[in-house]
């Protein structure tokens, strides 16, 4: 069964930094692109970066570009997202994703929440 | 970036049809852009339905339907059950990032 545990979300001041994880089971994880996407309270969903098996192929939304880093360790079947500068805007629930086969965005995390305030 | 745009909300009486659709700013929505959809009710993450325009995930229920329909993808409901109420979002493969649209709020009434 495949699991997608996301961890890390806390309280952050305007400016801080954070890492948060997702820990994947259940598949090869080195085998398949992963994705975070957000979502702020009470909005809608935000694509926010991808990441190859091999940790090449990143790409970012535009809002997080030369602040936010994801990353992979495939030793230890976790995805990460090194989150520096963080905004007000950036408060929102973060959710690991697995893409499958034909670019299907098929399983997700449970999410964790990230809140930048002050 | 790419703006991704959904119907805000429709509604749709039980046992009937419903299409929602996903249109891009940049042109007509093709096989490439990799349409995706996605359920989300309250509370919860959210879950994949289709994939790929038309593929359906091996849980998605038969009444899902994926297309695409004049220069948008189109997520087709038909025999709709109140289970069905829901958050429903595109999502699109932009050449590099991918975007989602703005969802759409679907009522059972």
């Amino acid at each position: 069964e495949v699991q997608l545990v996301e961890s890390g979300g806390d309280l952050v001041q305007p400016g801080g930094s954070l890492r948060i994880s997702c820990a994947a089971s259940g598949f090869t994880f080195s085998n398949f692109f992963m994705s975070w996407v957000r979502q702020a309270p009470g909005k809608g969903l935000e694509w926010v970066a991808k990441i190859r098996g091999d940790g090449s192929d990143i790409e970012y939304v535009d809002s997080v570009k030369g602040r936010f880093t994801i990353s992979r360790d495939n030793a230890k079947n976790s995805l990460y997202l090194q989150m520096n500068g963080l905004r007000a805007e950036d408060t929102a629930v973060y959710y690991c994703a697995k893409f499958g086969v034909e670019w299907g965005l098929d399983f997700w995390g449970q999410g964790t929440l990230v809140t930048v305030s002050s | 970036q790419t703006v991704v745009t959904q119907e805000p909300s429709l509604t749709v009486s039980p046992g009937g049809t419903v299409t929602l659709t996903c249109a891009s700013s940049t042109g007509a929505v093709t096989s490439g852009s990799y349409p995706n959809w996605f359920q989300q009710k309250p509370g919860q993450a959210p879950r994949a339905l289709i994939y790929s325009t038309t593929y359906k995930h091996s849980w998605t229920p038969a009444r899902f339907s994926g297309s695409l329909l004049g220069g948008k993808a189109a997520l087709t409901l038909s025999g709709v059950q109140p289970d069905d109420e829901a958050e429903y979002y595109c999502l699109l493969f932009c050449g590099g990032p991918w975007v989602f649209g703005g969802g759409t709020k679907l009522t059972v009434l």
